[in-house]
């Protein structure tokens, strides 16, 4: 089936530091998601992204739909402690989302 | 936020008896969703919903059943509860099939001991 390679599965990084991560898939798809989850609570989306090549802001977090629509880029600038948390992409195909693995992100002080 | 609600939020059972998850909306969407969320395997469809009595398998249904009498409730039953099936349960909803993103609960956890 349909998978999402996301990466990388975790990242440990000092406060102020900016950040990336990405997903990629061998399909094509017409929309491109980024959700966070903190911890004990349910993901909650960030950016919707809709168009291949945009690129979208959403505060410190700026995400990208790929030119060839099989990957997308999620970048935050100048994390803080509350960055934390587990960082899903997701995409769309005929009637549903497909989910990345999620990449797991620590803000050290 | 959007009205969405699951119930209970932590459950501890014992192997081999019935356990049933709650999931409530108030946002009147057509598409309902029941994930699990295990380390290193994300998020995993188990059922959906797309109206009422309308429902369908993902990709991790064996051992699981779902019910949507009315459009606000959909619930997930497990028949008989495995320790395999101790897990995080996220309910998801939509207003279409996906692409404006889905509403997620807050989850729950069912520990089968």
């Amino acid at each position: 089936g349909q998978q999402l390679n996301q990466s990388p599965q975790s990242m440990f990084i000092q406060e102020g530091e900016d950040v990336s991560m990405n997903c990629t898939s061998s399909s094509i798809f017409n929309t491109w998601l980024w959700y966070k989850q903190d911890p004990g609570e349910g993901p909650v989306l960030l950016i919707a992204l809709y168009k291949a090549g945009e690129l979208t802001s959403n505060g410190r977090l700026t995400a990208q739909f790929g030119i060839t629509r099989k990957d997308s880029f999620l970048n935050i600038s100048a994390s803080i402690p509350s960055d934390v948390g587990i960082y899903f992409c997701a995409a769309h195909n005929t009637d549903k989302l497909i989910f990345g693995t999620g990449t797991r992100l620590q803000v050290f002080p | 936020d959007a009205g969405i609600t699951q119930s209970p939020r932590h459950k501890v059972t014992e192997t081999g008896t019935p356990v049933t998850l709650r999931c409530h909306q108030t946002e009147n969407h057509r598409y309902m969703y029941w994930y699990r969320q295990d380390p290193g395997h994300g998020l995993r469809l188990i059922h959906y919903s797309y109206g009422v009595k309308d429902t369908d398998k993902g990709e991790v249904s064996d051992g699981y059943s779902v019910s949507r009498s009315k459009t606000e409730d959909f619930l997930l039953t497990l028949e008989s509860a495995t320790s395999s099936q101790t897990s995080v349960y996220f309910c998801a909803i939509s207003e279409s099939q996906g692409a404006g993103g889905y509403t997620f609960g807050s989850g729950t956890r069912l520990t089968v001991v």
